[in-house]
């Protein structure tokens, strides 16, 4: 099946820094994709929706200028946490629509876990 | 809005034994209802979807009917296998590609 990879797979980094996570469609094109935050024993939430060649989509309640989304091409996404601070430690997931195939599918990251200090 | 409730776990199994998770939902609509299992170190996999009501859903032993009735999608497995440990999401979506999950189920089958 499709294969979507995140990098990093965990980070741990300094109050006040920026972090950057990547997603890549590994075998297939994606215009869509999507960034979710997962906290411990709880859902995965939607924070936006990721279009490339465009502007981000976010969810209500999701800052735009702490979570940076650029989708520069077809198979990379990236998230960015900007002035990243302890609150902002999560697990972080990506998805991605084969846009090739019709089924609706979505394939997902194995997911990156920050650790803000 | 769209939501789902998935049974707590973790939930500890033996081989051959009877897996139930209940999953209940909220929706404005008529949504798709999913089950999703990500296995230790991976991403989340589609395991099984129904797409309106009354649809069985089946994969890998697995099964799940979409009850609108009782706003239900109870996943369901006669035998299990230690190859089954992994979290279960139950998830909806109104439209094909966003998805609204449940707090997902921690499931540990021991031999």
């Amino acid at each position: 099946g499709a294969v979507v990879s995140q990098h990093p797979s965990w980070v741990i980094c300094k109050s006040g820094t920026s972090v950057k996570i990547e997603c890549r469609s590994l075998d297939f094109q994606a215009t869509t994709m999507f960034w979710y935050r997962q906290f411990p024993k709880q859902s995965l939430m939607l924070m936006a929706t990721s279009n490339e060649g465009s502007k981000a989509t976010y969810e209500q309640g999701v800052e735009k200028d702490k979570f940076l989304i650029n989708h520069a091409s077809l198979t990379l996404s990236t998230l960015t946490v900007t002035s990243a601070h302890p609150e902002d430690s999560s697990f972080y997931i990506c998805s991605a629509r084969d846009q090739a195939v019709n089924t609706g599918e979505l394939f997902f990251g194995e997911g990156s876990r920050l650790t803000v200090l | 809005g769209d939501s789902v409730t998935q049974m707590e776990g973790p939930v500890t199994l033996s081989e051959e034994a009877f897996l139930t998770i209940n999953c209940t939902y909220t929706a404005t609509g008529y949504p798709s209802l999913f089950w999703y299992v990500q296995y230790p170190g991976e991403g989340l996999q589609l395991l099984l979807k129904a797409t309106k009501a009354d649809d069985k859903g089946s994969n890998k032993g697995f099964e799940a009917t979409y009850r609108k009735e009782t706003t239900s999608f109870h996943l369901e497995k006669g035998s299990v296998q230690v190859s089954d440990s992994a979290v279960y999401f139950c998830a909806l979506s109104e439209n094909d590609y966003k998805l609204s999950f449940g707090a997902g189920t921690t499931v540990t089958v021991r031999a």
